[in-house]
């Protein structure tokens, strides 16, 4: 059984359009993450839940907004896509925040 | 703003050889996780060391920590064909966890 688990695995759109990734996980944690990973492999936290709440929001553009319906959860939305948002994005979680964290096998967006 | 920083960013041995990789972050600690990246594939947890701990073993991979020098050092001996990946040092403080731009290792057969 896949333990984080992200939907589509692939997302091409056009510039302007609003598009959600899907993010489960069936580990029991506590803790959900977002991650932005550009071109060049750098790893970038965008936001982190605990229990449904939010604790992280790193200086992310407003049009990305985080959905937490349950502690298992964690969906992203962005509006207006723009080229810049052209990267793969992963979902993690972990049972505490300084605990390991898991990671789902990435969502790759590209921006036509 | 990044935090980690490691050191190769890409390293070509051959099988059997040993391979080390650094990392240096820039505020202090809870832990230092080291992860590793398969193309196409999620980041997976390989060992975690705590500020107070130095050094840390898991199978052939060796961890150390030298908080004076806000670095680590990650060691894969005796490496094989499929330790080819990325390998990503994170820095952990106070719910706050930071990822470097990790080193490329290539492993040939």
């Amino acid at each position: 059984d896949t333990a984080v688990s992200q939907t589509p695995k692939y997302l091409v759109t056009q510039m302007g359009n609003d598009k959600s990734i899907k993010c489960e996980q069936n580990l029991g944690h506590d803790t959900m993450y977002w991650y932005k990973q550009d071109s060049k492999k750098f790893l970038k936290i965008m936001f982190s839940y605990n229990n449904k709440e939010l604790i992280i929001n790193e200086t992310v553009p407003n049009r990305f907004s985080p959905k937490s319906p349950d502690k298992a959860h964690l969906n992203l939305h962005i509006n207006s896509l723009e080229l810049g948002d052209s990267a793969v994005y992963f979902c993690a979680s972990s049972s505490d925040s300084f605990r390991p964290q898991h990671f789902g096998d990435g969502t790759r967006l590209s921006i036509l | 703003s990044q935090q980690g920083e490691e050191d190769p960013q890409a390293l070509s041995i051959q099988e059997g050889e040993n391979a080390t990789m650094n990392c240096s972050y820039k505020t202090s600690i809870n832990n230092l996780q080291w992860y590793r990246q398969n193309s196409g594939r999620g980041l997976v947890h390989l060992i975690l060391i705590r500020s107070n701990e130095r050094e840390k073993h898991s199978g052939r991979l060796r961890v150390t920590l030298d908080t004076s020098k806000k670095s680590s050092s990650l060691l894969i001996t005796a490496s094989r064909a499929a330790d080819t990946a990325s390998y990503f040092c994170a820095s952990y403080n106070n719910n706050d966890m930071r990822f470097g731009a990790g080193t490329r290792l290539t492993v040939k057969p």
